[in-house]
């Protein structure tokens, strides 16, 4: 029974940062590609970035390019997100996510996502 | 990038009756060396995270029930819930991971008629 256990919600000032994790139990951490999901209120959802564990190397929207920082941490099977540079319109709800398939599964590496955190709500205000 | 758009943007259907989402990608989501698309299909409620309901454009997620299918190969989609209940009430979103740039249609809220 695979869980992402996110860290809690955050309110932070404009112009700094956010980090968020998320603890993965159940299954094996390293081969899943986990992503990090957002939604602003009452909008849709925002794919931001992924990463493999075992592989360690992120991929991440254009939009975020440069302000969004993944990493995973094998030992604790916990992935991270950062924000840098918030602003208002980055208040969201911020999810991971977890693939279905292992990456090895075919040639792709990234697939759909099978199990989410519950969310961690940031609030960006003065 | 794969550009996600679904309609209608918004659908009331009475109970019992069938619901129909349409999902088109601005380029094939279909992978020629398996044959498989690589579209899915999410339930979202109030206050909770998406909840996987099709991948491969047609596989139901286990303990999905089975009046949720999904059709559809290259560009365009379909999700249908066949006998519309009133659990069913959600936003319903279509996902692309042909493309390691996922992204995700704008969403279709479905309501009860």
């Amino acid at each position: 029974q695979v869980q992402l256990v996110q860290s809690g919600a955050e309110v932070k000032k404009p112009g700094s940062s956010v980090k968020v994790s998320c603890k993965a139990s159940g299954g094996t951490f390293s081969s899943y590609a986990i992503s990090w999901v957002r939604q602003a209120p009452g909008q849709g959802l925002e794919w931001m970035g992924g990463i493999i564990p075992i592989f360690g190397t992120a991929n991440y929207a254009q939009k975020f390019q440069g302000r969004v920082t993944i990493t995973a941490d094998e030992s604790t099977s916990t992935a991270y997100m950062e924000l840098s540079s918030l602003r208002s319109e980055d208040t969201a709800v911020y999810y991971c996510a977890r693939d279905g398939p292992p990456y090895y599964y075919d040639s792709s590496g990234y697939y759909y996502f099978q199990h989410w955190g519950q969310g961690t709500l940031v609030t960006v205000s003065s | 990038d794969i550009v996600m758009t679904q309609s209608p943007d918004s659908l009331a259907v009475s109970l019992g009756e069938r619901a129909t989402i349409n999902c088109k990608s601005s380029q094939s989501v279909l992978y020629s060396s398996n044959n498989k698309n690589y579209l899915a299909w999410y339930q979202q409620k109030p206050g909770q995270p998406p909840k996987l309901l099709i991948y491969w454009a047609s596989t139901r997620e286990s303990g999905v029930p089975d009046r949720f299918s999904g059709s559809g190969s290259g560009t365009d989609f379909t999700l249908t819930i066949s006998s519309l209940q009133a659990e069913d009430v959600a936003v319903y979103y279509c996902q692309q991971y042909y493309s390691t740039m996922y992204s995700f249609g704008q969403g279709t809220k479905l309501e009860i008629k």
